[in-house]
């Protein structure tokens, strides 16, 4: 079965720092690839897709970046962040562009 | 741009109740997807209904697609304290599959 890690479950970081925020995959290969931030424990915004090594899709503008190196190795970065990227960063996985997400556990990123 | 809708954003109810919560749009989805999301944790998908008109019961829930393939509900029979969470709807459209997410409805239940 696919099992998504992400980490660090919960970060304090102060603003105009970097961020690099990591998700592996097991269970599966070629998996689509996604991030989404969750504000106020409501409606989820897609940031990011990936559909392979090195193909990223962004869907926001911001201050984020994305990179999969790897098949199964997502990265969400930021050079500096700013008080509104506060909020529960979710990476997920989907066998095709039609397929439900499967989520890892997310991470809750409080920037001050 | 495909929106969602979900109504009601909060509902408290006792345990034991029946409820309905409702997922709507203008624009048609290929397919859509039903969510529950408890704090602190990513959401786990509970169930995809695809064709207009189906029904799909998973124990105490019912969800329906409708006949256009514009909304959809979830009906909870006797709900329980674990029923308690974040129910989000994820519809499917576009020549690129987005998916595109309601807002959700915040249950709790009540012991």
């Amino acid at each position: 079965s696919q099992t998504i890690h992400q980490w660090p479950a919960t970060l304090v970081q102060p603003v105009g720092s970097p961020l690099s925020l990591e998700c592996t995959v097991e269970g599966t290969s070629n998996p689509n690839l996604y991030w989404y931030r969750q504000a106020a424990g409501r409606g989820l915004q897609l940031l990011f897709y990936s559909v392979g090594i090195g193909q990223i899709s962004s869907e926001v503008p911001q201050n984020l970046s994305a990179s999969r190196p790897q098949d199964r190795q997502f990265i969400l970065s930021s050079k500096k962040l700013l008080l509104s990227d506060s909020g529960f960063y979710l990476c997920a996985i989907a066998t095709g562009l039609k397929s439900p997400l499967h989520f890892g556990n997310g991470t809750r990123l409080t920037v001050t | 741009t495909q929106l969602l809708e979900q109504s009601p954003q909060f509902l408290s109810i006792q345990e034991g109740e029946n409820l309905t919560v409702y997922c709507n749009s203008s624009s048609v989805f290929s397919s859509l997807q039903w969510y529950r999301q408890e704090p602190g944790e990513g959401p786990v998908l509970l169930v995809t209904v695809v064709t207009g008109g189906e029904v799909k019961k998973l124990k105490r829930l019912t969800f329906q697609f409708g006949d256009a393939r514009k909304d959809s509900s979830l009906h909870i029979t006797a709900a329980q304290p674990g029923d308690t969470g974040l129910y989000l709807c994820a519809g499917v459209g576009g020549s690129n599959y987005k998916l595109t997410f309601g807002k959700g409805t915040l249950l709790t239940v009540n012991p």
